[in-house]
């Protein structure tokens, strides 16, 4: 079955980075795209950016670009997305999400809390 | 941005009752429009895509309408599983954007 296993929740300083990694399983990664997908204490859900798993070719949201990255690791079926710069703001639980065939986010990562504290 | 607004916020509703989610985005995004529940402390749930098709093994009592700016999200007898919050996500642009989200309560 599909899965996408994120790494754990994560406490970090102003001005830090954070890396946040997916794990796939139960499907070709190659085959698939992923995406990232943020969700602030009381806000909506943010769109973030994406990854071509198969060729690496990355979009990110213009709100996070240069601050964010994303990569992949085929050979461990791995994504990671990498915020710069972190600050207060950016405190989230942090998703990972499928883009299926024909279908937006169809399997969701279990979610990573991050917290940017001083 | 394409901006996503849902209404209402919060709704208050029995088991048994049938309800209606409304999302309207500020311009035409034809029919790439999902809805999602999501639980607390969980990842969101695909219930519907394309406006109005249901993601496999979602309840036939889910059901969406709608095309261009204005889309409803239905449920048609609501169960006690169902109270939640409810999403709809545009993905005809991007960037992809979220509704603010309804929250689905127990009256």
């Amino acid at each position: 079955q599909v899965q996408l296993v994120q790494s754990g929740a994560e406490v970090k300083r102003p001005g830090a980075s954070v890396e946040v990694s997916c794990k796939a399983s139960g499907y070709t990664v190659t085959d698939y795209a992923i995406h990232w997908v943020r969700q602030a204490p009381g806000q909506r859900l943010e769109w973030m950016g994406w990854i071509n798993a198969g060729n690496g070719n990355t979009r990110y949201s213009q709100r996070f670009q240069g601050r964010v990255t994303i990569t992949r690791d085929t050979s461990a079926s791995t994504v990671y997305m990498e915020v710069s710069s972190l600050r207060s703001e950016d405190t989230a639980t942090y998703y990972c999400a499928r883009v299926g065939l024909g279908l937006p986010f169809d399997y969701w990562g279990q979610g990573t809390l991050v917290t940017v504290s001083s | 941005d394409i901006q996503m607004t849902q209404s209402p916020s919060t709704l208050s509703a029995s088991v048994g009752d049938r309800v209606t989610i409304t999302c309207r985005a500020s311009q035409s995004i034809r029919s790439w429009l999902a809805w999602y529940q999501q639980k607390p402390g969980k990842a969101p749930k695909l219930l519907i895509y394309e406006a109005s098709s249901l993601e496999s093994g979602v309840p036939s009592r889910f059901s969406g309408s709608g095309s261009e700016t204005e889309f409803t999200l239905t449920i048609g007898s609501l169960q006690p599983d169902d109270f939640a919050t409810y999403h709809c996500q545009q993905y005809n642009t991007y960037p992809y954007t979220f509704g603010q989200g309804t929250k689905l309560e127990i009256k």
